[in-house]
């Protein structure tokens, strides 16, 4: 089957830097999608990775290493905003979207 | 741009009862997928379009669900009998639809409470 697995919550502080890992075991690849969601909105995108290696975005990277089906996201200087739910998503080999169920980020002062 | 647009964004409803949600996606874009999202997962696809094209369709909808794009432009999503486990967000997206592996763009949601 196919699965996606990345943690249920996470805590951080305001100011300091955190990654949100996520691994995978799908029917083929073509790419991750992270998502950022919050309470009550629809997910927004973040960023995509297709091949190995880290991308960079503003105060967000994604890294990807097809190899190990792993990826994270990392968020630095972080802000009060940035509380939200973070999605993980890997397209299978029929271009589907597969999802996890979200990582929610807590953020403190 | 005005991004994709859902309506209604809430609806109540008593069960068995029927429900029909208008997605209006993003102008150029060609595909345009519904979701289904209860709290603490993740989305869950439920079926997409290619133009007015229903091309796949979740083996977990029920045939109690429909969908039509009909000029290829917006799309509706009818819940016929609604049961109270058909409580959720629904969400449509869109993209492209140029290539294959393209991102997504999200409406608001309609949050459907069945009661």
């Amino acid at each position: 089957g196919q699965n996606i697995d990345q943690p249920t919550e996470m805590t951080a502080t305001e100011g300091a830097i955190v990654q949100i890992n996520c691994t995978y075991q799908t029917s083929g690849f073509n790419g991750l999608f992270w998502y950022q969601q919050h309470a009550g909105e629809a997910p927004t995108f973040l960023s995509y990775n297709v091949l190995d290696g880290l991308e960079e975005k503003g105060r967000f990277s994604s890294f990807l290493s097809r190899s190990k089906g792993y990826s994270y996201l990392l968020l630095k200087e972080l802000q009060m905003k940035d509380s939200a739910s973070y999605l993980c998503a890997v397209m299978d080999s029929n271009y589907q979207l597969i999802w996890g169920a979200g990582t929610k980020l807590i953020i403190k002062p | 741009d005005t991004g994709v647009s859902q309506d209604p964004r809430h609806k109540i409803t008593k069960r068995g009862q029927n429900v029909t949600f208008r997605c209006d996606p993003i102008s150029e874009h060609n595909r345009l997928y519904w979701y289904r999202q209860t709290l603490g997962q993740g989305p869950e696809f439920l079926t997409y379009f290619q133009n007015e094209a229903q091309l796949e369709k979740s083996r977990l909808l029920s045939d109690r669900f429909s969908a039509e794009r009909p000029k290829g432009s917006f799309s509706t999503l009818e819940i016929q009998r609604t049961e109270q486990g058909d409580s959720a967000m629904y969400l449509c997206a869109s993209s492209l639809g140029q290539g294959e592996a393209e991102t997504q763009y999200f409406g608001p949601g309609t949050r459907l409470l069945v009661l």
